[in-house]
């Protein structure tokens, strides 16, 4: 089974319009997190957002803020005010495990949704 | 200060042979992870070492070593290269093994086998 969905492949934008991109995971651990990263055409992964399992609040960072529903095990990202240079892949990740528990940091990734932000 | 650096950026190889590729962590940096991310898809976990032993592998077949020096840099070796191999490798480091101990990427290796 896919740890992490992401049902969108493509999606289309229009500068300064908000936009949502979903992601859905699977894990039956209690402690885990979850990470948005870009992801240009350049290949580098940047780091975006955080959401840990624990958190009581969403996340935010600047204009993109996590929407994280645990019950229904999804954690979109919602990008306010779409600029052109945020066109890329964005992918969904998670890290399952315990924090503190010395076990590899690895993160799993969904396949990526393509954004394409139009004028 | 820099960030993670990989080299080489591109690379051409074909069936059989052997390749190495390079990552240098971000300065104080000590964990480095490698992904493998084919086209089209997102990255998948290979390794990661930690004050220089391994400490998580993926599910890469034994082709696939790698090793972390003292000065925390790291080394990905594939060996008898397939086709399927070809990919975007990337590095990534952070300060800790545990922890929220986000991951910072490198621009990555692009490495085609033909």
């Amino acid at each position: 089974a896919q740890k992490i969905t992401q049902t969108q492949p493509g999606m289309f934008v229009q500068e300064k319009e908000a936009v949502t991109l979903d992601c859905t995971y699977d894990t039956s651990d209690q402690s885990y997190g979850l990470f948005w990263y870009k992801q240009p055409s350049s290949g580098e992964m940047i780091f975006l957002i955080y959401q840990g399992s624990y958190d009581e609040q969403n996340a935010t960072e600047g204009r993109y803020s996590l929407n994280f529903q645990k019950a229904r095990k999804s954690a979109n990202l919602v990008i306010s005010a779409s600029q052109l240079g945020d066109s890329a892949m964005y992918f969904c990740a998670m890290r399952e495990g315990r924090l503190s528990s010395g076990t590899a940091s690895k993160l799993t990734f969904g396949t990526g949704t393509r954004l394409q932000v139009t004028l | 200060d820099a960030g993670v650096t990989q080299s080489p950026t591109h690379l051409i190889k074909t069936r059989g042979q052997h390749v190495t590729l390079r990552c240098s962590p971000i300065s104080g940096h000590k964990s480095v992870s490698w992904y493998q991310q084919v086209l089209g898809q997102g990255p998948q976990f290979i390794f990661q070492y930690y004050e220089k032993e391994e400490r998580g592998r993926g599910n890469f077949p034994d082709r696939f070593s790698a090793r972390q020096f003292p000065n925390y840099s790291s080394e990905l070796n594939v060996n008898a290269l397939l086709l399927g191999d070809s990919a975007l490798y990337l590095c990534a480091s952070s300060l800790v093994l545990a922890g929220f101990g986000e991951q910072f990427f490198g621009p990555g290796t692009r490495l085609t086998v033909l």
